[in-house]
């Protein structure tokens, strides 16, 4: 089945800095790679998602970026505020099941420092 | 739409006492989640529903662990009898797949300590 790894697993940037999660999957079939944020004590909601025909998304001040001969998928945050700190988690397929469910990452817990 | 809407919203219950978790999903949505979220575990997928039928439990822990979807409009999810490693968030989730994999809504989420 897929297996998803997330790094890193804390992030630590000044306000108005970059911030990059990455992530990796197993599985060369996997065709579509959200990306959630949750924020404390909230459930995770979805940001942004990338399907496999497509190499970037953005949407303001986030993007994805899916790199699908090396696997791997990324989360770009740019001019980070203090609203972005939460926990984010990437998410892969699991076509493992008759009928597939995601597999989430273990997350990125995003502090942003004023 | 309310979103999918988890009751209780916090359960405290002391060990061998049978726990009843519930979920009412968005409506017209065909498959349906229950995650486990604890800091050592992270995001644990237990069981899921196609059109209230179970498609793969093979997360669920142990036989302790129960979940129905008696219709389209409800689930429970039930541990009999509890233990204080079940303390965790339970989040119910909810999708319309259509022709691939879309967005899936989560609930609120059910913080369940066990003493």
């Amino acid at each position: 089945g897929e297996n998803v790894e997330q790094h890193p697993s804390t992030l630590s940037v000044q306000e108005g800095d970059s911030a990059v999660i990455k992530c990796t999957y197993s599985d060369s079939a996997s065709n579509y790679f959200p990306w959630y944020k949750q924020e404390l004590g909230k459930r995770p909601q979805l940001i942004i998602d990338i399907r496999s025909n497509v190499g970037e998304k953005k949407d303001q001040r986030i993007a994805v970026t899916l790199n699908k001969t090396a696997k791997h998928f990324s989360l770009h945050i740019t001019e980070t505020q203090p609203e972005d700190s939460a926990v984010y988690f990437c998410a892969a397929p699991n076509y493992g099941g008759s009928q597939g469910n995601l597999i989430f990452g273990k997350g990125t817990k995003l502090s942003v420092k004023p | 739409d309310a979103g999918v809407i988890q009751s209780p919203r916090h359960e405290v219950t002391e060990m061998g006492q049978e726990v009843t978790l519930r979920c009412k999903p968005i409506s017209g949505h065909d498959y349906l989640f229950w995650y486990r979220q604890t800091m050592m575990r992270g995001l644990e997928l237990l069981i899921y529903f196609n059109n209230n039928v179970p498609i793969d439990d093979s997360g669920m822990p142990e036989d302790r662990f129960s979940a129905k979807m008696p219709n389209a409009s409800f689930s429970t999810l039930k541990i009999q009898p509890s233990e204080p490693r079940d303390s965790a968030v339970y989040f119910c989730a909810s999708s319309l797949r259509g022709q691939g994999f879309n967005e899936q809504f989560f609930g609120p989420g059910t913080r369940l300590t066990v003493l």
